[in-house]
């Protein structure tokens, strides 16, 4: 059975950075893309961008370009995803989620991450 | 503004069909068979509904079915059943620049 397990909620100020990390389990961890998406508090789902572990390649949507970064270890199955110069706009649930057969579908998803941020 | 256009909400029955439309360019949903469908209970993850248009995941009731015309999927639900009420996004691949897009979700209410 696929979990995703993700790290506990966060604070941070203004201006800060948050790393949040995804473990997975119960499955190959390399075989297959890890995407974050977040979610607004009250609003729809939007996608960050994506490592592809077994190339340790990332793509990122333009929005969050500069200023994400995710990256996987591979011995540990975790991917991580890092974004920085946060800004009260940032407050979300943040959530992994394992790229299916076609890479660009979600099949399996973490726990979902609150981060908030709040001077 | 999402980059797929979904109607805010929609309602019906129990019993009843409802149609959800994602409305796309020819850029992401009208050039490639890989809209995918969600659906999220308050405080839950999103959960995979359909993939790659119209294939259903395994242990995903066949009540659900995904289906597309040009730029526009529509997702399906036979038999409205009281747990259907649930946010419910589509999602497509866009392209090697852009990657994901997400509509901006459906809230479906069972009367």
């Amino acid at each position: 059975q696929v979990q995703l397990v993700q790290s506990g909620a966060e604070v941070k100020k203004p201006g800060s950075s948050v790393k949040v990390s995804c473990k997975a389990s119960g499955g190959t961890f390399s075989s297959y893309t890890i995407s974050w998406v977040r979610q607004a508090p009250g609003q729809g789902l939007e996608w960050m961008g994506r490592i592809i572990p077994i190339l340790g390649i990332a793509n990122y949507a333009q929005k969050f370009q500069g200023r994400v970064t995710i990256t996987a270890d591979k011995s540990t199955s975790t991917a991580y995803m890092e974004l920085s110069s946060l800004r009260s706009e940032d407050t979300a649930v943040y959530y992994c989620a394992r790229g299916g057969s076609s890479w660009y579908d979600f099949d399996y998803w973490g726990q979902g991450t609150l981060v908030t941020v709040s001077s | 503004q999402s980059a797929l256009t979904q109607p805010a909400s929609v309602s019906g029955s129990p019993g009843q069909s409802i149609t959800i439309s994602c409305t796309g360019t020819s850029s992401d949903v009208g050039s490639y068979n890989l809209v995918s469908w969600y659906q999220q209970h308050p405080g839950k993850a999103p959960k995979l509904m359909i993939y790659e248009g119209s294939k259903r995941p395994s242990g995903v009731s066949n009540r659900f079915s995904g289906s597309k015309s040009g730029n526009t999927a529509s997702l399906t639900i036979s038999g409205l059943q009281a747990e259907d009420e649930a946010d419910y996004y589509c999602c497509s691949y866009a392209g090697s620049s852009t990657y994901v897009v997400f509509g901006g979700g459906t809230k479906l209410t069972v009367l």
